[in-house]
């Protein structure tokens, strides 16, 4: 089956205290990103991927990190994490291009206290 | 910069009736126009998409959605809706935004409440 999985899918942490979200998609997609969700704000852009080793920055990159190493995978890293970035998390992929559409992850809640 | 604009916060309808939400945009070429759903804990699922062609495209689940150049509108349609069509809506406009970045620019979202 095609998807798109994020673990965990809900992640109680305190400030400071460096986590990762995984993200893995089966469907060989070039394109992965980064979106988190909040009240009233829909969703915005974190971080971008066209590819293995390329990666840049979307709307709220503040306070994240990411890497793509392998095609499949593009983790989200919180190096210390802060209760501003409590939000829901989904992380999504399709194929190259802005025409495709783009899959979505269960999503993650992360509760930052 | 490009835009979406879903105008209703929240809408109720009864079950049966015809529902329509709103999704204006701002972009200036030719836009790539989505709706997702997402359910209550779920993540967001398409429901429909608008390339070109034929204006009016089909969904799933009875969703159908008219493009209007001239309104610079996708607004989404069903002609009966049942309960378990109660969500939140999301359009999206999927863009160039520079350099080689390829995303969505969503609305803030449309819950929709169906009652009995």
């Amino acid at each position: 089956e095609a998807q798109v999985t994020q673990n965990p899918r809900y992640l109680i942490t305190v400030t400071g205290k460096k986590l990762t979200v995984t993200c893995s998609q089966n469907m060989n997609h070039e394109y992965m990103s980064w979106y988190r969700q909040d009240p009233g704000l829909g969703l915005r852009q974190i971080y971008y991927s066209m590819n293995v080793e390329v990666t840049d920055k979307g709307d709220v990159p503040e306070g994240y990190k990411v890497s793509r190493k392998e095609k499949r995978n593009f983790p989200l890293i919180l190096e210390s994490p802060s209760p501003n970035q409590t939000s829901l998390y989904f992380c999504a992929s399709s194929r190259s291009g802005y025409s495709y559409e783009q899959y979505f992850g269960p999503g993650t809640r992360l509760t930052v206290t | 910069a490009q835009s979406v604009t879903q105008p209703d916060i929240h809408i109720t309808v009864s079950e049966g009736a015809s529902l329509e939400l709103r999704c204006n945009y701002s972009y200036g070429a030719t836009p790539y126009l989505f709706w997702y759903v997402q359910s209550p804990g779920q993540g967001l699922q398409l429901l429909l998409k608008y390339f070109s062609g034929d204006t009016l495209v089909q969904g799933i689940k009875g969703f159908e959605a008219e493009f209007k150049r001239s309104q610079s509108s996708f607004n989404l349609r069903k002609p009966s809706v049942h309960w378990s069509d109660a969500a939140e809506y999301f359009c999206a406009v999927g863009q160039n935004s520079g350099g080689s970045n390829y995303k969505l620019t969503f609305g803030k979202g449309t819950l929709l409440t169906v009652n009995p």
